[in-house]
């Protein structure tokens, strides 16, 4: 099956500074989600690109899917985007289960 | 509208208890999917639901476990028989088929702790 790989498997920031989160993928995919789980636990939707470059306000991504890798960012980091993040793809259309990477896990500290 | 919900939040049994974790998905969205995170082995799918068709059941662990989804809504799953190695948060999702295609909604989870 398709393989999910996330690096840094760790990160700590300063507060206020930018990182890159990335993923690759063994395979093309049709979706490849991005999530933030808070420290409750809840999984929070970031972006749906399976390919091309989005933005939302601190956050964007971009996916290169000829080249099986996507990559998170995020600038001017908060304490509250603290957490584990996630990327999830699957290789078939529509309503199919997504493969997981093992995630980053992000603390932003004051 | 409402997210994905499930029930209970917390859930702490003995080993040998049968148990039953309940998931309400987004309305009108045509699958739901199971899913389980624990310490050592990540985010891994279980079971899913699409729409009228037979569950794909690819994912489950063992036959202790089973799911069923009523008039293409609610859907339980249910443990039999738990051990310890259960343990872990069952997260439920829910899809649309169409725009954005497939994009999965999470539910909050349901934790269980089997003693």
């Amino acid at each position: 099956g398709i393989q999910v790989e996330q690096s840094p498997p760790d990160l700590i920031l300063q507060e206020g500074a930018n990182s890159t989160l990335r993923c690759n993928f063994s395979d093309s995919v049709n979706n490849l989600q991005w999530f933030h789980q808070n420290p409750w636990g809840q999984l929070i939707n970031l972006f749906y690109i399976p390919s091309g470059t989005k933005q939302n306000g601190r956050l964007s991504a971009t996916t290169v899917a000829t080249e099986r890798y996507s990559l998170l960012y995020i600038s001017s980091s908060q304490t509250t985007d603290s957490g584990v993040y996630f990327c999830a793809v699957n290789r078939n259309s529509g309503n199919t289960p997504l493969v997981f990477g093992k995630g980053t896990r992000l603390s932003v500290i004051a | 509208g409402a997210g994905v919900s499930q029930s209970p939040s917390n859930k702490v049994t003995e080993k040998g208890k049968d148990v039953e974790l309940r998931c309400d998905p987004i309305s009108g969205h045509t699958a739901l999917y199971w899913y389980r995170q624990s310490l050592g082995q990540g985010l891994e799918f279980l079971i899913y639901f699409q729409g009228n068709s037979a569950p794909d059941k690819s994912g489950l662990p063992s036959d202790r476990f089973s799911a069923e989804r009523t008039g293409g809504s609610v859907s339980t799953l249910t443990i039999q028989r738990t051990q310890q190695e259960d343990s872990a948060v069952y997260l439920c999702a829910s899809s649309y088929r169409d725009r954005p295609r497939g994009e999965q909604f999470f539910g909050p989870g349901t934790r269980l702790t089997v003693l």
